[in-house]
This record gives C-alpha cells, structure tokens and sequence, in this order.
C-alpha cells in the first residue's frame, strides 16, 4: 500500500536552478524521510523528519513538514548534474507497524 | 567499509525455477528488509526481519520465501509460485525495525528468460 505521492512524478530544471519536490500522505506518521535514488541503483537516505519537526536542512537540502496538511517538501539548491536522480519520501506510523510505506517518486533532471 | 552487498546483481530465472538472491550487511544491523521496485513505482515491502530466526510478511509476499539464520545475512527465494517475478530487488538494513534511517544494498535485476 502506498501512503506517500510525489508531486511531480517528473521535473526537468537547469543546472544552477532550486528544484521542489512534494509529498503527501494520508494517515498520521511519525517520521518521514526521502531517499534519492541514482538510476539502477540502490537507495541513499537524505533526510529524517519527525513528525513534531516543521523543518530541517542539511547542505544544499531543505525539507518542510506540515502535519495539518500531511505534505512535505524537499528544496534542492543550486542544483547540479549530479543531483539527476529520483527521490521518494517514505513515512512510518503505528498503523504500518512502523514499517516505512513509500511513495512513487519524482525524477529529477538536471541540464547543464 | 560497512554496507550491503547483494548479489548476483543481475539473474535469468526459467519458468518452474526457484532462484535466491544473496543479501549480507556488516553494519551490524538487527532489522533487515526485501522490497521489490517496478518500473516508475515506489518500493514494495515483501518480508523483513526485526532479529534473528524471525521474520514477518509485508505486503507482497505470496511467491517469495526468506530465512534469516545469521545477523548478517537474509537471503530471499522467488519461488515458482511467483507469477511475475520480474523486476528490481532491493535488500536494506537499519539499526533497529521503524524509526531509523534504512541502508540499501545496489539491488538484483531479476529477468524471466
């Protein structure tokens, strides 16, 4: 069962520009978390966001919580080539055990 | 370097053939995972294992078996019973089940010839 939905599936910026990624979910979590994906390759965790967070940075990364709206975003900034990859978030909650449930995914291109 | 290591990283199953893809983690890790990912999808969970000698089904198991005997290691069989066996699997690790960030391994592609 899929909890999370990425918005947009897909996004194509130049290099040097900041790219938004939305989540939403549908039931009450207790962390949410994104992951980039490189094509063909395994997961990279990013960011971990507890459920009474609003914010939270690291590097060029910014991601949001908004618990009343149950939606998250990650900012990427100045983007790179390097940053071309798909990034899912996955939340947990008590109803899935606390096993993570994850979303489909946006595919980030960046052009140089 | 601690990590996962799955193995092989691409595999040809025959129709009626178990096939098992390799998992090990030397992170020391007790909770361990398989997903499975289709083309354009998120993540499905199919089993993990919180410890040792224990296991529980997530929600795509039917076709699928796993063991977890050692700490570092959870094997997965697609069994013949698994009608659609093709896709790209996933094993992931994490300190403990829920609320921890997991690692990932670089997946198998497993192909019906």
């Amino acid at each position: 069962s899929q909890q999370g939905e990425e918005d947009p599936q897909a996004l194509s910026i130049q290099e040097g520009e900041n790219a938004t990624m939305n989540c939403s979910y549908k039931t009450s979590i207790n962390n949410l978390q994104w992951y980039r994906q490189n094509s063909g390759r395994g997961l990279v965790h990013l960011i971990l966001i507890r459920s009474n967070e609003r914010e939270k940075h690291s590097g060029r990364l910014r991601v949001t919580l908004d618990t009343s709206k149950k939606s998250s975003s990650l900012l990427i900034t100045a983007s790179r080539a390097a940053d071309t990859a798909s990034y899912f978030c996955a939340t947990d909650s008590m109803d899935s055990n606390y096993q993570l449930i994850w979303g489909a995914g946006t595919k980030l291109i960046i052009k140089p | 370097d601690g990590g996962i290591t799955q193995s092989p990283k691409y595999l040809f199953r025959k129709e009626g053939q178990n096939v098992t893809l390799s998992c090990e983690q030397n992170l020391n890790h007790d909770a361990m995972y398989w997903y499975r990912q289709d083309p354009g999808q998120g993540l499905r969970l199919i089993y993990y294992s919180q410890i040792v000698n224990d296991f529980q089904k997530g929600d795509i198991a039917e076709g699928y078996s796993v063991s977890r005997e050692k700490k570092e290691s959870f094997p997965l069989t697609v069994t013949s019973a698994q009608k659609n066996p093709t896709a790209f699997y996933l094993c992931a690790s994490s300190m403990i089940a829920g609320l921890q960030p997991q690692h990932f391994g670089d997946g198998t592609r497993l192909s019906i010839l």
